[in-house]
């Protein structure tokens, strides 16, 4: 039962365009979503976070927006550079069980074509 | 500031053997958590702890079995070691408030069990 989802495990864009990379949940308990940024051989890197009661949270290139009615979140990276290709995870916690356990979707990889 | 570290960075353990993996908090955070990544999934979560205590658990048998201590840090210990245990292991750190807290990730230790 995958409770995170990223139904796109590739994603290529060009340099100065803009990137949109999608997750999906089912648990309606989810109250606090991040995305993360991961080179091989590194560990994850928090990107940007978003909590449900907002719609959209913006960090420089970076924008996160959530649909809690269609669980549905996405991160837009724009413009896109080159050093923004590696592999994107979004996560999700909530109180669901004891600790604040990340639920992760399998990742998207994006590529950003000079 | 002082950021999540891990040791060892690579591991070659034969199948039956007993592991120990380090890591250090990033200063600051009195939570840690533990998460195994395969190769081309996302992360899982395996457990946390706070305050010296496991906080949470996921879908991982007894023979996976952590500490943290007074000063935060924290070991994952895994005993009776199964070909399927490669993988990247994750340890992350957190401010403990609220619950919807942010975790910031290590560089990994990478097990291969032959």
């Amino acid at each position: 039962d995958q409770q995170v989802k990223q139904n796109s495990p590739s994603l290529s864009v060009q340099e100065g365009r803009i990137s949109i990379l999608n997750c999906d949940y089912t648990n309606s308990m989810f109250d606090y979503f991040l995305w993360y940024k991961k080179y091989p051989a590194e560990g994850p890197t928090f990107l940007i976070s978003i909590s449900s009661i907002k719609d959209k949270n913006e960090d420089g290139r970076f924008t996160v927006f959530l649909n809690k009615s269609a669980k549905h979140l996405s991160l837009h990276i724009v413009p896109s550079q080159p050093g923004d290709s590696a592999v994107y995870f979004c996560a999700a916690s909530g109180q669901i069980n004891a600790g604040n356990m990340l639920t992760f979707g399998g990742g998207t990889r994006l590529m950003v074509k000079p | 500031e002082t950021g999540v570290t891990q040791s060892p960075t690579h591991l070659i353990k034969t199948r039956g053997q007993q592991v120990t993996l380090r890591c250090s908090s990033q200063s600051g955070h009195n939570t840690v958590s533990w998460y195994q990544q395969a190769l081309g999934q996302g992360p899982q979560f395996i457990f946390q702890y706070y305050r010296e205590e496991e906080n949470g658990r996921g879908n991982f048998p007894p023979r996976f079995s952590g500490l943290q201590f007074p000063n935060y840090s924290s070991e994952l210990n895994v005993n009776a070691l199964e070909l399927d245990d490669s993988a990247l292991y994750l340890c992350a750190s957190s401010l403990w408030t609220s619950g919807s807290d942010t975790q910031y990730f290590g560089p990994g230790t990478r097990l291969t069990v032959l």
